[in-house]
């Protein structure tokens, strides 16, 4: 299965932009990348997905480098409600999450 | 849309008692996917199905775990003989199935077993 390979945690301070890395070097010319992000008690929710190109929603953009093995999830202005355990996932044949980015938003 | 409805939302039993989940999908969803997660890690892929079809069961934990959709609308998940092991979140999702679509997640079935 390709692998995704994120930090940890990250903390930011609100109302600043937020970059969150994710690296998936095995990935395969068919997967596409999704992000979703979940709160405590909740279940995952989506957030944003590419194939090459970036990507702009209202929730965020997805920035995917030209060689495919990484991309960053951009929130341009952190609330305190986007802290969350962030996951970056290649959908393709499996779905498979790693542990995700536990983001910290700092008032 | 209603969302992802999965039921019960707790479930606390025996070891070596059978359970079952159920989760009731968006309704014009055919994909339908089943993950189980523990504390402090994303959530792992069981099985998913599209329509009434299980297209990948091979993630399935062991044996004792089984899923059905029979009419392609909602789905149960069982578990047989539960171990102190099975203790997780039990997540369901759906989507389309055309292209990549975004899978919608339930809020899960939080299973204890004493």
């Amino acid at each position: 299965d390709a692998k995704t390979t994120q930090p940890n945690s990250m903390e930011s301070n609100e109302e600043e932009p937020v970059h969150l890395p994710c690296n998936h070097s095995t990935i395969s010319g068919t997967d596409y990348i999704h992000w979703y992000r979940q709160l405590p008690s909740q279940g995952p929710e989506y957030v944003i997905h590419g194939l090459t190109s970036n990507v702009n929603n209202r929730m965020a953009s997805l920035a995917i480098a030209e060689d495919r093995k990484s991309s960053t999830l951009i929130l341009h202005r952190a609330t305190l409600r986007d802290a969350a355990v962030y996951y970056c996932i290649l959908i393709g044949q499996n779905f498979v999450f790693g542990p995700g980015t536990r983001l910290s938003v700092l008032p | 849309d209603t969302g992802v409805s999965q039921d019960p939302r707790h479930k606390i039993t025996k070891r070596g008692q059978n359970v079952t989940f159920r989760c009731d999908p968006i309704s014009e969803h055919n994909r339908l996917y089943w993950y189980r997660q523990t504390l402090g890690q994303g959530p792992e892929f069981l099985t998913y199905f599209q329509n009434e079809a299980q297209l990948e069961k091979s993630r399935l934990l062991s044996d004792r775990f089984s899923a059905e959709r029979p009419k392609g609308s909602f789905s149960t998940l069982e578990i047989q003989r539960t171990e102190q092991g099975d203790s997780a979140m039990y997540l369901c999702a759906s989507s389309l199935s055309d292209g990549p679509q975004p899978q919608h997640f339930g809020d899960g079935t939080r299973l204890s077993i004493l």
